[in-house]
């Protein structure tokens, strides 16, 4: 049972461009979390989907970001127009059903705006 | 809002020392407390889990205890080695999906 699957681990975008994360849970979960870590801060809580529905965004900012966990494939975390204060290491967890379980982490890209 | 805080933030010890690592939080309205390991420039790694129910959690030289009325929980690792040298990472789930994580401490095994 492979892990949480995080592409790319490293992204290095122009201000301005676009960025685009993606995330595989582990087989059987279907709740997915994205987390964002800025240099010397801890991991704060952007959004969390479950299949093809948002159910909480209140840690995202309210412009340039958007995510999605369509039917199929991976989840994405699209930032749109990319500043240097986007640079950070974004992380996805994900977890089976219910309140009281594990959550798993992938590996993270790192997003590096120049 | 929960406010979780680790002390330490640094911690330096010879190889086979006992360490000691300790996370308090603002709310004890929680779901459970997870510990995680992250080394430089990579992902979290779970090391234990506890569930609000629990008061310890035991992995080989890993233990956990959780006092949530006080809003405490420390980790220790027995007879620490050079590879255990990465920053710990404490995060409380106050509702049934967010995790809110300490800044962590960051620990150095000397060998």
């Amino acid at each position: 049972n492979a892990g949480v699957m995080q592409n790319p681990r490293h992204l290095v975008r122009r201000r301005g461009q676009e960025a685009r994360l993606r995330c595989s849970p582990m087989k059987g979960h279907s709740h997915v979390y994205w987390y964002r870590q800025l240099p010397e801060e801890g991991l704060k809580f952007m959004v969390y989907l479950q299949k093809e529905n948002i159910i909480d965004e209140s840690g995202m900012p309210k412009e340039r970001f958007s995510a999605e966990f369509p039917k199929e494939g991976p989840s994405i975390l699209r930032i749109q127009q990319v500043v240097r204060g986007d640079s950070a290491a974004y992380f996805c967890a994900s977890s089976p059903k219910g309140p009281n379980t594990e959550a798993f982490f992938g590996q993270g890209t790192r997003l590096t705006v120049v | 809002k929960q406010e979780v805080t680790q002390i330490p933030a640094a911690l330096s010890v010879p190889e086979g020392e006992n360490l000691v690592l300790n996370c308090s939080f603002t709310d004890s309205a929680i779901y459970n407390l997870q510990w995680f390991r992250q080394d430089p420039g990579k992902g979290l790694t779970s090391l234990l889990l506890i569930q609000s129910s629990q008061r310890e959690q035991t992995s080989g030289r890993l233990n956990a205890s959780l006092d949530k009325s006080s809003g405490r929980s420390t980790l220790y690792i027995a007879a620490s080695q050079p590879g255990d040298s990465a920053t710990y990472l404490c995060a409380v789930r106050p509702d049934d999906y967010k995790l809110s994580f300490g800044a962590g401490t960051t620990v150095t095994v000397r060998a």
